[in-house]
């Protein structure tokens, strides 16, 4: 959908090593968001882009930064992973951020925090 | 405090049968709502949506109810048929958030042949 792709898509790590995940679109959105989905939980949103360089915090982003230097590519790190982060991650992108246009999403990193 | 709440996680229904899933919200600066379909393994994807302004969007077998004065929106899917069988989110967009989404839990669909 919209040529999403993320990388990995499972990723079994220690508490207190960092992490990065890769997110990669083909269609020349301007924004791109990260979200995580836990149970009993809806997506919330870590941060987003909405241009190259340019990046905003979500709701949830304690423990996470972003990085965007080509509009194709943005990347969410975690500095030092704590098990609280064990959770399914979605990259997302749309043309427009108004939010109501529609999101395209990859098939999310399940990352485990052991 | 979640303020989009689907408060069924989970609906089971007869091959073609209405299928209703319903979701209500608790912010009055949410003003545009939008449904989403997600399968296993994979990453949600777009399927109706309706400004608050409208009380019903249709597309084809889905059809989207907005009430605004109890703050609920309905999701109505007839007929409903094996494929339909997924998690539906509903997501609201928060005028006072930077038009950002707000999603709800989830609730998942099993259409019984």
């Amino acid at each position: 959908d919209a040529g999403i792709t993320q990388s990995p898509r499972h990723k079994v790590t220690e508490t207190g090593t960092p992490v990065t995940l890769r997110c990669h679109q083909t269609e020349n959105h301007r924004y791109m968001y990260w979200y995580r989905q836990d149970p009993g939980h809806g997506l919330r949103l870590i941060h987003y882009s909405y241009g190259v360089k340019d990046t905003d915090k979500g709701e949830v982003s304690d423990g996470y930064s972003v990085s965007r230097s080509k509009t194709e590519d943005f990347l969410l790190t975690l500095e030092s992973a704590t098990s609280s982060q064990t959770s399914v991650y979605f990259c997302a992108a749309a043309q427009h951020g108004a939010g109501n246009q529609p999101q395209h999403f990859g098939d999310g990193t399940r990352l485990s925090i052991l | 405090d979640q303020q989009v709440k689907q408060n069924s996680p989970s609906l089971s229904v007869q091959e073609g049968r209405i299928s209703i899933l319903n979701c209500d919200y608790t912010n009055s600066m949410f003003d545009y709502f939008l449904w989403y379909k997600k399968y296993p393994a994979e990453g949600p994807t777009f399927l109706i949506s309706i400004s608050s302004i409208k009380d019903k969007n249709e597309d084809g077998r889905f059809t989207v109810f907005l009430n605004k004065s109890a703050k609920h929106l309905s999701l109505h899917i007839v007929p409903s048929q094996p494929g339909d069988s997924a998690v539906y989110f509903c997501a609201a967009r928060s005028m006072d958030s930077n038009y950002q989404l707000i999603w709800g839990a989830g609730t998942k669909l099993i259409i019984k042949p």
